[in-house]
């Protein structure tokens, strides 16, 4: 059964830097049909895809966050990690990992995690 | 990069046919790709490749495209499908981007 969980801070102040991990299980990160993607969705908007890495390390950004994210894994322990900088209360909202499975899509989601930026 | 337009809601009476738009340059010469969202649920995959359903989704789910629009249609709505629709499609700069998402209400 593949699947998806994660973790990270709940509450964070502006200014704070943001680690997510996503652990996954059920398939590897060095399935070259695959990779992990972030996506995140402010409170009652609409869905938005931040990033994606792939088995070989390839690594791609939404336009508008470019300079404040980085994705990382570690396929020995089946963990992707996203960091964002310079946290801010427009950030607030439930953060998302998702395979995508070429030619699928994202075909298996974790149930999310929510993150408040708050002073 | 890219935008691709939804509109914000639609409303259907049970049985009836419920049709969503996405419309964007992108979907030209893209695939497109359809998630459901239900209330505090993360979304689920409901068709990839333009047309094609995964597993387990209902029939009365499909996908088509012309252009730059593409069309999800719910035939013979029923209460379950009351949700959120969002479509995808890769971007440029190997990335994606989604719709502005559509709410369907189930009268």
């Amino acid at each position: 059964q593949v699947t998806l969980k994660e973790s990270g801070p709940v509450v964070m102040k502006p200014t704070e830097t943001l680690t997510l991990t996503c652990t996954v299980s059920g398939f590897s990160l060095s399935n070259p049909k695959m990779r992990v993607t972030w996506i995140r969705q402010p409170p009652g908007k609409a869905l938005e895809w931040l990033s994606h890495i792939f088995s070989n390390d390839e690594k791609s950004y939404t336009t508008s966050l470019r300079t404040r994210l980085t994705i990382s894994k570690d396929t020995s322990k089946s963990q992707v990690v996203l960091s964002m900088t310079n946290m801010n209360p427009v950030d607030t909202g439930t953060y998302y990992c998702a395979r995508h499975y070429r030619p699928y899509g994202l075909d298996v989601w974790g149930q999310g995690t929510t993150v408040t930026v708050s002073s | 990069s890219s935008e691709l337009t939804q509109p914000p809601s639609v409303s259907v009476s049970p049985g009836q046919t419920a049709r969503i738009t996405c419309s964007g340059d992108a979907l030209a010469n893209q695939y497109v790709y359809w998630y459901q969202q239900k209330s505090g649920q993360a979304p689920i995959l409901i068709i990839y490749k333009d047309s094609e359903r995964p597993s387990g989704i209902p029939e009365r789910l499909s996908g088509s495209t012309s252009g730059t629009t593409a069309t999800l249609t719910i035939s013979g709505v029923q209460a379950e499908d009351e949700a959120d629709y969002y479509c995808q499609t890769a971007d440029s700069g190997n990335t994606y981007v989604f719709g502005s998402g559509t709410e369907v209400t189930v009268l």
